[in-house]
């Protein structure tokens, strides 16, 4: 099973400031990865798909790269209703075992 | 408006069994995989199973192979995740999503249209 990491685990920002998070892979997913948010008592909510597509809706402020086993979301200018939990998944194996990282939760410094 | 809607919410006994549901609607129901996944309380995301409609083609991950059954009837566009015995271990929400590509095979695709979601709670 692949095995997705992602620091940190708690993410203190400003807003209006830039956040970086990050997701590695145990083994490479090659650009099979996407981005969620996830507010409370709210589905996820699809950001970023093939490591660095955003997906229909998504503010340009809101970007992915990496590709193989490193990956980032950055957002460059925080707005009050980013702050959320983020998890990247990987979907690079059939038959489909779409892992999830643990989540990083990004709360207002 | 493509859309998934989800059955309510449910509290059931250990050893009782359920089945939840996950309407499609506003695309082509059988065209589509349909995922399901998991969210215990406080904790992360946990990728389920797959299922496509159109054929009820059907793959689980290893962690709930044999725990939950998934299926589809497309003459009413819906998926469904059912036990046959609850346990309390089995409290969580419970989403169902749909990935962007229309595909039948294999799949690798993130998922844009999900339910919103399924509160299952087993307790005694």
């Amino acid at each position: 099973e692949i095995v997705m990491t992602q620091s940190p685990a708690t993410l203190s920002v400003s807003p209006g400031e830039r956040a970086t998070l990050s997701c590695r892979a145990s083994q490479s997913v090659s650009s099979n990865l996407a981005w969620y948010q996830q507010k409370p008592g709210q589905a996820p909510r699809l950001l970023i798909y093939g490591a660095s597509t955003r997906a229909t809706g998504i503010p340009a402020r809101f970007s992915g790269s990496g590709s193989g086993t490193e990956f980032t979301l950055t957002i460059s200018s925080l707005q009050s209703e980013d702050f959320a939990v983020y998890y990247c998944q990987q979907y690079n194996n059939w038959p489909p075992k779409y892992t999830f990282g643990q989540g990083t939760k990004l709360e207002i410094k | 408006e493509v859309q998934l809607v989800q059955s309510g919410a449910e509290v059931k006994k250990p050893g009782e069994s359920l089945k939840i549901s996950c309407k499609g609607s506003g695309y082509s129901f059988t065209s589509y995989w349909i995922g399901w996944v998991r969210q215990m309380p406080g904790k992360g995301l946990e990728w389920m199973g797959i299922i496509y409609p159109g054929d009820s083609d059907t793959r689980y991950s290893p962690s709930f192979q044999g725990q939950v059954t998934i299926s589809a009837d497309k003459s009413i566009s819906t998926a469904y995740l059912q036990w046959s015995s609850l346990k309390a271990s089995d409290t969580a929400m419970y989403y169902c999503a749909r990935p962007i590509t229309m595909v039948q095979g294999v799949l690798y695709d993130a998922f844009d249209i999900w339910g919103q979601g399924t509160m299952v709670t087993v307790s005694s």
